[in-house]
């Protein structure tokens, strides 16, 4: 199965806002509220940032949020900082239980 | 502590098979499904199986179908993935992770091993 559509590259300043797309299909993103976000830094193990589209797991910054709109899903991070130059994943369940992942965007905080 | 500990990568040739272990503490296991994800070298993240916590539910991401097995002994809180017909591109992390909610089968993972390296190459 097709993964999930994302920019294979984001950038941003210290401070500032930036929004990561996450493009499926209406048998995947459109059609469910089964979205989720990963962090992975660099020879790390992926982290759970938000599931249900929106929802933020205990001990997750609230500068971290997920919205949905038709088959695109995002996620935002505000207030860049360093240490949040990593790489990002959406995740959806797709129609016939399977799961898709994005493929991943790396995000450079300049 | 909750932990998934992976073991059993390793260098193999390629048409061999490889038997992974996926060791859980600090949670009762037979309560949540488990799953597979692999992470070629410098590539993204691609889900490979999911079993229920009974292991009476099972799915296969539909490439992978037949290629790969996966089960669980809940009596040792082991989860396990055998892989056949290892080609180059089974080279992969291969991480265990854990079902964020309890019971059934398919969901986000909030859990995840540190992964077990399974490198195919003659």
């Amino acid at each position: 199965q097709s993964a999930l559509t994302q920019p294979a590259s984001v950038s941003g300043s210290p401070g500032q806002s930036i929004t990561i797309p996450c493009t499926g299909t209406s048998n995947d993103i459109g059609g469910y509220d089964y979205v989720a976000w990963y962090q992975q830094h660099p020879g790390k193990v992926p982290k759970l940032l938000i599931y249900d589209v929106r929802v933020r797991p205990s001990g997750i910054s609230d500068r971290f949020s997920g919205s949905k709109s038709g088959n695109t899903a995002s996620l935002t991070i505000s207030g860049l900082q360093p240490d949040d130059e990593a790489d990002y994943y959406c995740y959806s369940y797709r129609t016939g239980d399977t799961i898709l992942f994005g493929g991943g965007s790396k995000l450079t905080v300049l | 502590e909750v932990l998934l500990l992976e073991s059993g990568g390793g260098l193999v040739q390629p048409g061999g098979s490889l038997r992974l272990s996926c060791v859980a503490s600090g949670f009762t296991f037979t309560d949540y499904a488990m799953n597979w994800v692999r992470q070629a070298p410098g590539k993204g993240l691609e889900w490979v199986s999911s079993i229920s916590g009974s292991g009476d539910r099972i799915q296969f991401a539909d490439s992978l179908q037949g290629h790969f097995a996966i089960s669980r002994d809940n009596s040792k809180n082991t989860l396990y993935l055998e892989i056949n017909s290892l080609t180059a591109d089974d080279t992969a992390i291969y991480y265990c992770a854990k079902r964020l909610w309890l019971g059934g089968l398919l969901g986000p993972f909030d859990l995840w091993g540190q992964g077990t390296l399974v490198t195919v190459s003659s």
